[in-house]
């Protein structure tokens, strides 16, 4: 059973256009994060976001955690090849991380 | 401070054969936590180990085994391998591990091909 659900799972777009990917569950998460994957290399993390609504912002990601923390969307503006990469959201429950729940991640490509 | 490294990074298996990866976490890290990544399953939690014990575990079978030394450095087995088990092990460390505020930082990954 796959805990969060990450879309699109696929997503193309010329450089300078805006996009929205999404992660949702049914289940509450204490804590969610985003990271961004690149070939070759291991996920690093981008942000965390814990309290319900909450709204970070990273230059031009904009991250967002639902009031019910069961879901978490990541907008981007602008968008530029370097922003290229495999998009993954993780849940942790109870006030660890050590034991994440990802999403299967919404592959990114920016064209020039 | 160096990241955390993962040896081999390629490793080509035949059925039935055992495997061991290798993980040297961040210096002073002492949490490390191994996950399974296919293109099918996504990222999956294998295990964690924070000063040698295991803490948590996921759903894998019990060919999947690990153990992390006294230095917090951390290796894997995989015995009896399957044409499943192929994929990209990443190893994570974080300096506890226990906490929403503990940052998990991923290696590189080894990629296993497993024919």
């Amino acid at each position: 059973t796959q805990l969060l659900e990450q879309s699109p799972q696929f997503l193309s777009i010329q450089e300078g256009e805006n996009l929205t990917v999404y992660c949702n569950s049914s289940s509450v998460f204490s804590s969610l994060q985003w990271y961004r994957q690149e070939p070759g290399e291991g996920p690093v993390l981008l942000v965390t976001v814990v309290t319900g609504g909450e709204v970070k912002k990273l230059k031009r990601l904009t991250f967002q955690f639902g009031d019910a923390r069961k879901d978490s969307s990541l907008h981007i503006t602008a968008a530029q090849p370097g922003d290229t990469g495999l998009y993954l959201c993780a849940g942790a429950r109870g006030g660890s991380n050590y034991k994440l729940t990802f999403g299967k991640g919404t592959l990114l490509t920016v064209n020039p | 401070k160096a990241g955390v490294t993962q040896t081999p990074r390629y490793l080509i298996k035949t059925r039935g054969q055992q495997v061991t990866l290798s993980c040297s976490p961040i210096s002073g890290h002492r949490s490390v936590s191994w996950y399974q990544q296919t293109p099918g399953q996504g990222l999956q939690f294998l295990f964690e180990y924070f000063s040698e014990t295991q803490r948590n575990k996921g759903n894998f079978p019990g060919r999947f085994s690990g153990r992390q030394f006294s230095n917090s450095r951390s290796e894997m087995n995989v015995s009896t391998l399957e044409l499943g088990d192929s994929a990209l092990y990443l190893c994570a460390s974080s300096p506890q591990g226990g906490l929403a505020s503990d940052t998990q930082y991923f290696g590189p990954g080894t990629r296993l091909t497993v024919l």
